[in-house]
């Protein structure tokens, strides 16, 4: 199946910092881009819907100030966490639709993000 | 939008048994439903999808129904195997927006030995 890369898998930053989490389709191209927020034993919230050459968009609740997405190619989205604080401690996830079918999801392996 | 509801949040069987997940959904012009398997810390898997117009998908140990009428599918495993235990989500595709998946709150199975 297609493969979605995601890095960094695990990262740790000091509270006001700013964090960039990267998603790559690798063998496939995305022209959507799904970035989802999971709490613990929990399901996946979606956060905002990215597609390429246009903004972002985002949920309701979800400060698109504080969470920066870019889309800008078929194969590479990008979320910076902006000014993170220990509240923003979460798993995310992307997510990318294949352009060749617009209907199968696939998914990166996270980021486990720790603000201190 | 669309609002998908998932039972049960735990599922616990014994090695070899079937398990049995439901989900709901609201929009009636849904037309995608996949289901997904999430390990611990990992990335969900999309372990068998179904679209509107088939009432039935077969793969191996896993099969989904879809009940369209009562807007309602499910996922059934036989001969379930430890390697089975994992948080199972299943999800709705809405044809309006951008056809984002709407995920259930999943069910985390485990297989007993």
């Amino acid at each position: 199946g297609a493969v979605v890369s995601q890095h960094p898998s695990r990262v740790i930053c000091k509270s006001g910092t700013s964090v960039k989490i990267e998603c790559r389709s690798l063998d496939f191209q995305a022209t959507t881009m799904f970035w989802y927020r999971q709490f613990p034993k929990q399901s996946l919230m979606l956060m905002a819907t990215s597609n390429e050459g246009s903004k972002a968009t985002y949920e309701q609740g979800v400060e698109k100030d504080k969470f920066l997405i870019n889309h800008a190619s078929l194969t590479l989205s990008t979320l910076t966490v902006t000014s993170a604080h220990p509240e923003d401690s979460s798993f995310y996830i992307c997510s990318a639709r294949d352009r060749r079918t617009n209907e199968k999801l696939f998914f990166g392996s996270g980021t486990q993000l720790s603000v201190l | 939008g669309e609002n998908v509801e998932q039972h049960p949040s735990t599922l616990s069987v014994q090695e070899g048994d079937s398990a049995v997940i439901k989900c709901t959904y609201s929009d009636s012009a849904s037309n995608y439903f996949p289901w997904y398997k999430q390990e611990l810390g990992k990335r969900p898997q999309l372990i068998i999808d179904i679209r509107s117009n088939v009432g039935e998908k077969k793969d191996q140990r896993i099969a989904v129904t879809l009940n369209k009428t009562a807007k309602h599918f499910s996922l059934h495993i036989t001969e379930t195997q430890p390697e089975d235990s994992a948080v199972y989500f299943c999800a709705a595709r809405s044809r309006s927006g951008y056809s984002t998946l709407t995920f259930g709150k999943g069910t985390m199975l485990l297989v007993s030995p």
